[in-house]
């Protein structure tokens, strides 16, 4: 069965304190694990895809790494602003576009 | 601006009131879905659909009925809404069912 971790379920970082957060997967024949940004009461805002094992992506202050078992997101010199709930989501080879959500990671930066 | 509406985006029903809740994007995507979001279960998919006429359930597809007609709308319907229904309602679309972008959501209340 198709599977998505993330740890830890919240974190606290003072500004410009870099950090990681963890997504840890079990999927059949990844299609792409995707990175969402989500703010309270709001719809997730795509951030990054990765599609195979050593690929890499950036924007900003985040940094988005693959494995064959997990995915880390970076995040450099964080701002209050970077404040949200970090989710994690993959798409498998089954044809149904069905993505598979962690439970994400509610990160708060405090300045 | 290309975007993925939904109405309304807040709604306090009555149980066994019928209602259905509109999704429209703009970016001519073949693919569209209805997630939704509770706290501790996170993101699950409802239905989702391929194109025109062509839906399917997704893992939570119970109580809920959907309809493509045209590419552009794929409302959510709810027959007999229950309080089990009261959710955070996300509708999602894609070119091809990869990198998904998410409405604004609908904050559902049955009581």
């Amino acid at each position: 069965e198709d599977q998505v971790t993330q740890s830890p379920e919240a974190l606290r970082l003072q500004e410009g304190e870099s950090s990681s957060l963890n997504c840890s997967y079990t999927v059949s024949g990844l299609r792409g694990l995707f990175w969402y940004r989500q703010d309270p009461g709001k719809g997730p805002e795509f951030l990054f895809t990765l599609y195979s094992a050593g690929e890499e992506k950036e924007k900003e202050r985040l940094k988005a790494t693959l494995t064959k078992k997990e995915s880390f997101l970076h995040i450099t010199a964080p701002k209050p602003e970077d404040s949200a709930t970090y989710l994690c989501a993959v798409l498998g080879s089954s044809n149904t576009g069905k993505l598979i959500f962690g439970q994400g990671t509610t990160l708060q930066v405090k300045p | 601006e290309a975007q993925v509406t939904q109405n309304p985006r807040y709604l306090i029903t009555v149980t066994g009131k019928k209602l259905t809740v509109t999704c429209s994007q703009n970016m001519n995507h073949e693919y569209m879905s209805w997630y939704r979001q509770d706290p501790g279960l996170g993101l699950r998919q409802i239905y989702y659909s391929m194109n025109v006429e062509v839906t399917d359930k997704g893992d939570v597809p119970e109580g809920y009925k959907v309809s493509r007609k045209e590419k552009r709308n794929f409302p959510l319907i709810l027959e007999s809404p229950s309080p089990n229904q009261t959710s955070l309602y996300f509708c999602a679309s894609s070119l091809s069912g990869t990198e998904q972008y998410f409405g604004p959501g609908t904050r559902l209340t049955v009581t």
